[in-house]
């Protein structure tokens, strides 16, 4: 059975960096079949896909247009984790932030959510 | 990118009923549509995979169809535990993209 694990912070100040890790178990990081995404839900944007990292024979990202100037996604293989890195965030990117597993198209497995709250 | 739109965004009913939600893509994605299911501070589960696939453990009084465009997801009778908000979400083309959902409430 897959479980992803979220943490970190719950309070980011405005145009500081929000940091946030998924801990894999049950599969791999490095899995050359599934592909490890960051997912947000706020009230304004519903839910809307970040980015993803993913292994076939070396490793690739894939960021959404909206935050592609702000965003890193990293794997760790030595911990089974991913993280996501969103820089100088504004009040607008308040949100519930996911982790989750996209396999064979469709977003199998979530983390259990981060509320992240954007304010000086 | 591809939009989804869901019909309609709020709907009442009661234990028994048969409900159907209906979500239409904004061009063809033949059958790459997926259905989650979402409880108050609860992430998304997975209900229906490639339209009409039912995954690994949802009860089979859910159901999907549709091709193409226009896609239904259909509860054949509720149950106390179905109140819930309910997406779609299209997997044809990056960046896959959700719809803004249906709310079923208790009637």
């Amino acid at each position: 059975q897959v479980q992803l694990q979220q943490s970190g912070p719950g309070l980011v100040k405005p145009s500081q960096t929000l940091s946030l890790t998924c801990a894999i178990s049950g599969d791999s990081v490095s899995s050359n079949s599934v592909a490890w995404n960051w997912i947000r839900q706020s009230p304004s944007r519903g839910l809307e896909w970040l980015g993803r990292t993913y292994y076939r024979s070396k490793w690739y990202n894939d960021y959404a247009v909206s935050v592609k100037s702000r965003i890193i996604i990293n794997p760790d293989t030595s911990k089974n984790q991913f993280s996501l890195q969103l820089n100088s965030v504004t009040p607008e990117d308040t949100a519930v932030y996911y982790c989750a597993r996209l396999s064979s198209s469709c977003y199998d497995y979530w983390g259990q959510g981060n509320l992240v709250t954007v304010s000086s | 990118d591809i939009q989804v739109t869901h019909s309609p965004s709020s709907l009442s009913a009661s234990v028994g009923d048969r409900v159907t939600i209906t979500c239409r893509a904004s061009q063809s994605i033949n059958n790459f549509l997926n259905w989650y299911q979402q409880k108050p501070g609860k992430a998304p589960n997975l209900l229906i995979y490639a339209a009409s696939s039912l995954q690994s453990g949802v009860p089979s009084r859910f159901s999907g169809s549709g091709s193409g465009t226009d896609f239904t997801l259909t509860i054949s009778s509720l149950q106390p535990e179905d109140f819930a908000t309910y997406y779609c979400q299209q997997s044809y083309s990056a960046p896959y993209t959700f719809g803004q959902g249906t709310k079923l409430e208790i009637k």
